[in-house]
Order: C-alpha cells, then sequence, then structure tokens
C-alpha cells in the first residue's frame, strides 16, 4: 500500500481531458514538501513530466499541469493524445519516514 | 547532458547479494543525491534509498535498512547499490536515478539509467 494514493486507472478519448489524483497525508504533501510526476512506459525509463508542483521540463507540453490542494494534487493532461497512453506517478518527501514516496502509479489508456 | 548507464541484468540464487553499477556523466558527480528505485512486475516504483556522493551519508527506505546498501566511487563517478538476503520478492528492474537540486535528499528525480532486471530464481 503506497503513502501516495492514485487511482489505478483512468481513460479518455483522443482530444479530450483527463485528470489523475495523487493524495498523501499530514507528512508529505500536507507539509508541504513538493510533488513532482513522472511518465513511465514500458520497458523504458521513467521521465520527469513535472518538477517541484508545477514546473514542466523543457520538451513536456503545457498540456500537462498540475493543481494542488491540502493533502492533494492532481495532474490534468489536455489535448489527450494516443502517446500519453503510460503509466504515471506522483512522487513526494515524507518526513514521518524520513524519504522519498511514490504514488501507487495510474495507468492512462486513450480510447 | 546527463547520463546514467548501468550494468546488465543479473540472476541471482535466493539468500545470495546482487550488486548494481550506475556509471554518470555530464555533470558534477559529487553534489547530486543517486538514488535507487525499484519496480516488480506488476508493481509501482518503489525509493530504496539514496547518496549524496560528497557526504557520503547514505539515506535508506524502512523496508530495506540493512538489507542495502549504497556507495559511491568518485574517482569513476560511478554509484553502487548491493543488496542482500535475496528471495523471489525481489525480482525487480532496479534504476539508478540522479537528484534534481545539488546536495539535497529532497527533490526530483532529473535523470534516470535504463534499468537494470534482476531476477532471483532457484
Amino acid at each position: 500500500q503506497s503513502v501516495l494514493t492514485q487511482p489505478p486507472s483512468v481513460s479518455g478519448a483522443p482530444g479530450q481531458r483527463v485528470t489523475i489524483s495523487c493524495t498523501g497525508s499530514s507528512s508529505n504533501i500536507g507539509a508541504g514538501y513538493d510533488v513532482h510526476w513522472y511518465q513511465h512506459l514500458p520497458g523504458i525509463a521513467p521521465k520527469l513530466l513535472i518538477y517541484a508542483n508545477t514546473n514542466r521540463p523543457s520538451g513536456v507540453p503545457d498540456r500537462f499541469s498540475v493543481s494542488r490542494s491540502g493533502t492533494s494534487t492532481s495532474l490534468a493532461i489536455t489535448g489527450l493524445q494516443a502517446e500519453d497512453e503510460a503509466d504515471y506517478y506522483c512522487q513526494s518527501y515524507d518526513s514521518r519516514l524520513g524519504g522519498s514516496v511514490f504514488g501507487g502509479g495510474t495507468k492512462l489508456t486513450v480510447l | 547532458q546527463v547520463q546514467l548507464v548501468q550494468s546488465g541484468a543479473d540472476v541471482k540464487k535466493p539468500g545470495s547479494s546482487v550488486k548494481v553499477s550506475c556509471k554518470a556523466s555530464g555533470y558534477t558527480f559529487n553534489r547530486y543525491d543517486i538514488s535507487w528505485v525499484r519496480q516488480a512486475p506488476g508493481q509501482g516504483l518503489e525509493w530504496m534509498g539514496g547518496l549524496i556522493p560528497i557526504s557520503a551519508t547514505p539515506k535508506f527506505a524502512q523496508k530495506f535498512q540493512g538489507r542495502v546498501k549504497i556507495t559511491a566511487d568518485d574517482s569513476t563517478n560511478t554509484a553502487y547499490m548491493e543488496l542482500s538476503s535475496l528471495t523471489s520478492e525481489d525480482t525487480a528492474v532496479y534504476y539508478c536515478a540522479r537528484g534534481g537540486v545539488s546536495g539535497s535528499h529532497l527533490g526530483w528525480f532529473h535523470s534516470w539509467g535504463q534499468g537494470t532486471l534482476v531476477t532471483v530464481s532457484s
């Protein structure tokens, strides 16, 4: 059971908008620690998608954005494309555990 | 550009140990955390621990305390992760990943190695 909770799966049609939630607690997201997001395709290394809550590395399109409230944060993907089909993970720091923690991952299916 | 190149796949017997290497290039090796993250079949990403080479004091996830050793050789810009007392549940792809903030364990994982499959089987 992951410290950060994500829905196991989400889906959407091309062009639509989907959101993926990441819920933590008072020792991680609720404590104000930054949240980061990764895109993971089978067989290749995870790719940094969003860092320090809202920042996109160069090359990541602005179709990917994040909102945050209390102990939760959500990744929004607009204008869904077939290439967005992947697993998505949130990550933060947990002060009670003293290290990084990941969400359980969300599989995005583009219908 | 930042590049992390890991050692190749390995097969180990239960009860043995495995050591995975991660050779870094394209940045100042000593200054950034190198963490190890694994993904077991059908499971999510799991942080195991990390080390900022210049500090030489690693941090570990509680689950792996006492069973994992993380070291770095700054003469070759290579980090190592050694996991002992292997069981079938340790079968996974192991990734090294470089931290995003110089001198900090708190940040994101900026770049990743290609992954190393470790299979534990009798």
